[in-house]
């Protein structure tokens, strides 16, 4: 049981060049998250999904676009790198019980530098 | 905008004493969840608790919640280098759905 992975673990990009990073769960559940870490920050939501097939904008959603074609798989995607996208990017998952609380479960992050 | 703010935004203390960190927040709540992050990992839940609750332990950790004040403490006790971490709160509301707002973090170091 892996849990939550990411790849790739860092990547240098350049202005304007795109990329696409991979979170995959093994866990089965229903929501997954991506987020993005600045220094002295906390987590700010980049986009999330409910479910296979669905997807939601968050608090910080420009500039990049997301897709949920298979439940244990969500992507984000780059289209255009800016500098400003220089930060760590987290995919997190969580399956609420009906009614209830949940905890998220963290991937182990991405470090992106765009020069 | 950032829900949770914690204080401090730093503390380091010595192996045994006890830590405490805190967290304010704006709007009502549902839930406030703590997570720890280790140095370059992803974060690691810690604890829950419900906006009916005023405290919970679970092992060294302590969690209150004054939910008149929107505020909440972590307190942990004998602390250990390894507890050495940046510890984040997280809130959920009623109108966020499954969505969390973190706060900005304490990074908590203990000296051995």
């Amino acid at each position: 049981n892996a849990g939550v992975t990411q790849t790739p673990k860092f990547r240098v990009l350049k202005t304007g060049q795109s990329m696409t990073l991979l979170c995959a769960q093994d866990m089965n559940h229903e929501y997954m998250y991506w987020y993005r870490q600045d220094p002295g920050m906390g987590l700010r939501l980049i986009h999330y999904s409910v479910g296979e097939g669905t997807t939601a904008k968050g608090e910080v959603p420009d500039g990049y676009n997301v897709s949920r074609l298979k439940k244990q798989n969500f992507l984000l995607g780059l289209e255009s790198a800016a500098p400003s996208q220089t930060s760590v990017y987290f995919c997190a998952s969580s399956s609420p019980p009906a009614g209830g609380p949940y905890e998220q479960y963290f991937g182990p992050g991405t470090r992106l530098t765009v020069t | 905008s950032q829900q949770g703010e914690e204080d401090p935004q730093a503390l380091s203390i010595q192996e045994g004493e006890n830590a405490t960190m805190n967290c304010s927040y704006k709007t009502s709540i549902n839930n406030l969840q703590w997570y720890r992050q280790n140095s370059g990992r992803g974060l690691v839940h810690l604890i829950l608790i419900r906006s009916n609750e005023r405290e919970k332990h679970s092992g060294r950790l302590r969690v209150t919640l004054d939910t008149s004040k929107k505020s909440s403490s972590l307190l942990i006790t004998a602390s250990r280098a390894a507890d050495t971490a940046s510890y984040f709160c997280a809130t959920d509301g009623e109108t966020s759905g499954s969505r969390l707002t973190f706060g900005e973090g304490t990074q908590l170091t203990v000296n051995p």
